[in-house]
């Protein structure tokens, strides 16, 4: 089975702290992915990545950043935390291009951020 | 542009009732349609997803969703609800560029009573 582990499930931090969010996946995919999920708006794509130290903008890459070293290993950077933050971060995983499994998007279990 | 719309944020059903929750897309190209399921406290899992071929596709726990072009439509069912489907359910779209550009609905938490 595919295994997306995220570091911290739930984390506190506050205003203007530097947060980092880690994510492994263990299957050797070459995209990964970082959403943000709040309620009633659904997952919205913070960052993606489709290879090693390639990443692409998302919907709402404001105050994030990302950093992926290693294929396997996806990091989210909130360079100085603030309360509009405070959400649910999923990080995930799939393989490149078109086909049957193509287009499976596996994630992590989410790891709650709150900002104070 | 994909855009996804989740008719209902919240739906409640009887243990035993037929489990009805509806999707529309827009794409612009073939889609890819899928629905996820999340579980309190843990990430999404895919629950069926349709890309090419039978429009009623079959997935797990005794789900199905039926893709249904002329009515931009993959509405996701299951004939008698448990107690163990409550949950938060995705349905999403894809272009079929590897996930990049998919596309997820708001979502609908459905209620199972007793």
């Amino acid at each position: 089975d595919v295994k997306v582990t995220q570091s911290s499930r739930y984390l506190v931090k506050r205003t203007g702290e530097k947060v980092f969010l880690e994510c492994v996946q263990d299957m050797d995919h070459e995209n990964m992915f970082w959403y943000r999920q709040d309620p009633g708006l659904g997952l919205r794509l913070i960052y993606f990545s489709y290879d090693v130290k390639m990443k692409e903008k998302g919907d709402i890459p404001e105050g994030y950043s990302v950093s992926r070293e290693k294929k396997e290993r996806f990091s989210l950077i909130l360079e100085s935390a603030s309360t509009n933050q405070t959400s649910m971060y999923l990080c995930a995983s799939s393989i490149r291009g078109q086909g049957v499994s193509g287009n499976t998007i596996y994630f992590g279990e989410g790891s709650w951020l709150t900002v104070v | 542009a994909q855009s996804v719309t989740q008719l209902g944020s919240h739906v409640s059903v009887s243990e035993g009732a037929l489990v009805l929750l509806r999707c529309n897309y827009s794409s612009s190209v073939p889609p890819y349609l899928f629905w996820y399921v999340q579980y309190p406290n843990q990430g999404l899992q895919l629950l069926l997803k349709y890309t090419t071929g039978a429009t009623l596709v079959k997935g797990i726990n005794g789900f199905e969703a039926e893709f249904k072009k002329s009515e931009t439509s993959f509405h996701l069912t299951k004939p008698s609800a448990h107690m163990s489907d409550a949950a938060e359910y995705f349905c999403a779209v894809s272009d079929g560029t590897g996930g990049f550009k998919t596309i997820f609905g708001a979502g609908t938490r459905l209620f199972v009573k007793a």
